[in-house]
């Protein structure tokens, strides 16, 4: 049971570049989700999806991209890195709305430098 | 708006002291409530979550937390600290309608004194 998996684990770019991260469930979970953890914010809600092809904005999604061609697959990319960027970034999924627990994936390391 | 506050970034008990991590939360409308462990270097990990059954949920590893409507509150409480729950806590909360989104607290980290 694979759960969420989360790629790469662990990433440094120099600001500018455009990095993605993936992120795949193997839950056929409808719900996909996409948080930052930064010291002092706890987690922060970048994007959502509810199903395949319907995406949402979180609290924090400026300079994020999201897309939901599959329902096993949301990868996350920055289109443009900057320092500000440099986060722990986890992936969740749940399998319905509102009051269901939410799963997350092991996070995946980023600094720009 | 939703929105949890988590009084304490830090705490330490001793080993078997009784834990006690706070969690005040504000909605609009009925929430749910959640309570997640992050060990280091990992993913969270749910504790366990109110849903508007009981007001007192039992969760993993002898973890329990008491929905309080009036104070407004979902403290998190161990009888007994164990070494090994030493981790960052959250407290979480979403409303009963609409996305299943999920708005954390700052996090507590729990020390376990030998």
């Amino acid at each position: 049971d694979a759960g969420i998996t989360q790629s790469p684990r662990y990433k440094i770019t120099e600001t500018g570049r455009q990095v993605t991260l993936m992120c795949h469930q193997t839950w056929s979970h409808s719900y996909m989700f996409w948080y930052r953890q930064d010291l002092g914010h706890g987690l922060r809600l970048i994007y959502y999806s509810a199903a395949a092809d319907i995406t949402d904005k979180g609290e924090v999604p400026d300079g994020y991209v999201v897309s939901r061609s599959k329902t096993e697959n949301f990868p996350l990319t920055l289109e443009s890195a900057t320092r500000s960027q440099t986060s722990v970034y986890f992936c969740a999924s749940s399998p319905g709305i509102s009051g269901n627990t939410i799963y997350f994936g092991e996070g995946s390391w980023l600094t720009v430098v | 708006a939703q929105s949890v506050t988590q009084l304490g970034s830090h705490v330490s008990v001793s080993e078997g002291a009784l834990v006690l991590l706070r969690c005040n939360y504000s909605s609009s409308v009925p929430p749910y409530l959640f309570w997640y462990v992050q060990y280091p270097n990992q993913g969270l990990q749910l504790l366990l979550k109110y849903t508007s059954a009981a007001t007192l949920v039992k969760g993993i590893n002898g973890f329990e937390a008491e929905f309080k409507k009036s104070e407004t509150s979902f403290h998190l409480t161990k009888p007994s600290a164990h070494m090994s729950d030493a981790a960052e806590y959250f407290c979480a909360v979403s409303v009963q309608t609409g996305a299943n989104n999920l708005f954390f607290g700052t996090g507590t980290r729990l020390t376990v004194i030998p």
